[in-house]
């Protein structure tokens, strides 16, 4: 079993309509979690970190974690096409510096 | 968050030299790593970057192939030694700022795409 799984997509959504994108972790001992958006040809950029079980919201993206399941989502509120990129969710185990990255999920918004 | 330089930000390079890529981080930092992304692939992490010692590195990845320097707490260089074209990748040096490593999160410059041919 992978540390850090997620759907590799592509996820295909209309312009206006909510993005989900999920993702699970193997480690029960992982403490922080993150989603970071990477455009095609660009580095990846943090655009949300969530630490405690519930829903973390920031503008159109909501972030959710659910320790008991081992799993995370991000939710994109009325997409658009600039949010066309790969979403990689990356976990820490804590006591460990290290983070691990997800294989990334593509979305594509259609307008 | 952080500003981050990497030099150079491209390079084409024959089998069997090797290249040196610069990373320099607009303030003092706690913990610097190098990852190489392959085409079309997620980031793996090389190693970490200790400052005053020596690197951290994972399962795979050996000093010989990539020895790391980090002579200070704002700069580090990643060689990758005896290119072969497997080693064709985009390579990102990240950083965390957090002094007490509470938030982990980590920030990524620009990356440094190599072909070797």
């Amino acid at each position: 079993q992978k540390e850090v799984e997620q759907n590799s997509g592509p996820l295909s959504v209309p312009e206006g309509a909510i993005a989900s994108l999920n993702c699970t972790y193997s480690d029960r001992v992982s403490q922080s979690f993150f989603w970071y958006r990477q455009y095609s040809g660009k580095s990846p950029e943090l655009i949300m970190s969530i630490y405690s079980n519930g829903d973390k919201e920031d503008g159109r993206f909501t972030a959710q974690l659910n320790k008991a399941s081992q799993y995370v989502s991000l939710l994109i509120r009325d997409s658009q096409p600039s949010d066309s990129a790969t979403y990689l969710c990356a976990v820490n185990k804590g006591g460990d510096d290290k983070v691990i990255f997800g294989p990334g999920t593509s979305l594509s918004v259609i307008p | 968050s952080a500003v981050i330089s990497q030099k150079p930000s491209r390079d084409i390079c024959q089998r069997g030299t090797s290249l040196t890529i610069q990373c320099q981080v607009d303030s003092q930092v706690t913990m610097m790593f190098w990852y190489r992304q392959q085409p079309g692939q997620s980031l793996t992490l090389i190693a970490t970057a200790n400052q005053g010692s020596e690197a951290t590195y994972e399962s795979g990845f050996v000093i010989d192939k990539f020895p790391i320097s980090r002579p200070n707490l704002t700069f580090s260089t990643l060689t990758v030694s005896n290119l072969s074209p497997e080693d064709s990748s985009i390579y990102l040096c990240s950083v965390q700022k957090d002094a007490q490593l509470v938030s982990y999160e980590q920030y990524f410059g620009p990356g440094t795409r190599l072909t070797v041919t």
